[in-house]
Order: C-alpha cells, then structure tokens, then sequence
C-alpha cells in the first residue's frame, strides 16, 4: 500500500516569510494528490488537488499554492505567510480509477505562524 | 454541494460502553461515505465506508456503521468502548459524479473514554 512523507513535521515560521512543505508518495504511481489544513475545531478542509504532473486545482481562495512537479511530489507554498495560515497540514493520496478508494493520508505538517 | 454534520464535538464513555457517533450529510444524490480516526497530531486512518451494497458496513478495531438514505445519516457504532479508542472521529463524504475522489469532511468528534 501507499505511503505518504511529509517534511518538515513542524514549522514555526514569522508573518510575511516564505512556505514551502514537501510531501512524496510511494508505492503506487499516478495518484491524485490532496493538501487539506486542519485548523483547531474546524475539521479539515480540502485546499487542493491534482490528478497528474502539473494539473493543479484550487478549492478555496487564499494565500497558498501548490505544484506537482513530479508524479509523486506534491508541494504547497507561499510568498507571505498570514497568522490565519497556521494549522496542521495533511497531505493525502488516492489510487486507482473508482473515484470512492481510499484516501491515505500523511502524518501531517503543524505549521505556526507568529 | 455536499455537507456533513457530526452531532456533538466531544463524546464521552465509560470503557466497555456503547459508543455513538452521529454523522448526517447533505446531498442531492446518495454520496460514498467514510469515517476516519485521527489520533493525536497524526494523519487520518479509514475506519470504514459504504459504496454500495449491505447498508451495515463492518470496519476495523470493531467499529461498525449503517447507511440509511431515508434518515441521512452514517452513524458510527462500537458495542465496547475500549480505552485506545480515544480519538477525533471524522465523517466524510464523496460524490458520486465526477469528484476526482475529492472529500468533505465534517467538523469532527472527539471521542474521550474514562475508565
């Protein structure tokens, strides 16, 4: 089955610097590709996802972005971090063609912006 | 668009109690649903889901949920409560059209278990 990395596993970064968090797939080849943010007793909410190299697609309006140069890299940044941007940070993969297999999931970034 | 709302953010048992948790959605059509288990500051872990077939779905460590379309509702059952099953519960649900397998989960349970 697949396994997801995450890096860093924690972030302290200041408001205005730079993001970049870094997951890699392995054991299955052209999955789609999720980042969700977990925020304190709010759930989790799909930020984005991608269904190949390069094909992105953005769920919410806000200040990050991701890319996916590789098959099995997917990477979310940001130019200026916001305090609304910390939370816990998972990323998450999905194989096959039926669009109801399971999601496995990373063991997530915790990402604190000060 | 689809919704799900978890009933109650926080669930208390005793150890060896029914435990209970509520999960509604809103959809025009019958979504996939799932429910996932989260322990603490780690990723999520699927402990079940329905797609079609048997609305009585039988998961892992014990856990069991039924789909009923006329209530709308997932709800989440385990007859015993064992102390590991302190967690965050989450219900989600995935359409069945062209969704590229995209969730929406609820607002989470919180499931505390007390000798």
């Amino acid at each position: 089955s697949q396994t997801i990395h995450q890096w860093p596993a924690t972030l302290v970064q200041p408001v205005g610097s730079p993001l970049s968090l870094e997951c890699t797939v392995e054991g299955t080849s052209n999955p789609n590709l999720y980042w969700y943010r977990q925020a304190a007793g709010r759930g989790l909410q799909l930020l984005f996802y991608s269904v190949g190299i390069g094909q992105i697609s953005s769920e919410v309006p806000q200040n990050l972005s991701a890319s996916r140069p590789q098959d099995r890299q997917f990477i979310l940044s940001s130019k200026k971090l916001l305090l609304s941007d910390s939370g816990f940070y998972l990323c998450a993969c999905q194989s096959g063609q039926a669009v109801y297999n399971e999601q496995f999931f990373g063991p997530g970034t915790r990402l604190t912006v000060l | 668009a689809q919704s799900v709302t978890q009933l109650g953010s926080h669930v208390s048992v005793s150890e060896g109690a029914l435990v209970l948790l509520r999960c509604n959605y809103s959809s025009s059509v019958p979504p996939y649903l799932f429910w996932y288990v989260q322990y603490p500051n780690q990723g999520l872990q699927l402990l079940l889901k329905y797609t079609t077939g048997a609305t009585l779905v039988k998961g892992i460590n014990g856990f069991e949920a039924e789909f009923k379309k006329s209530e709308t509702s997932f709800h989440l059952t385990k007859p015993s409560a064992h102390m590991s099953d302190a967690a965050e519960y989450f219900c989600a649900v995935s359409s069945r059209g062209t969704s590229y397998g995209k969730l929406t989960f609820g607002q989470g349970t919180i499931l505390t278990v007390h000798p």
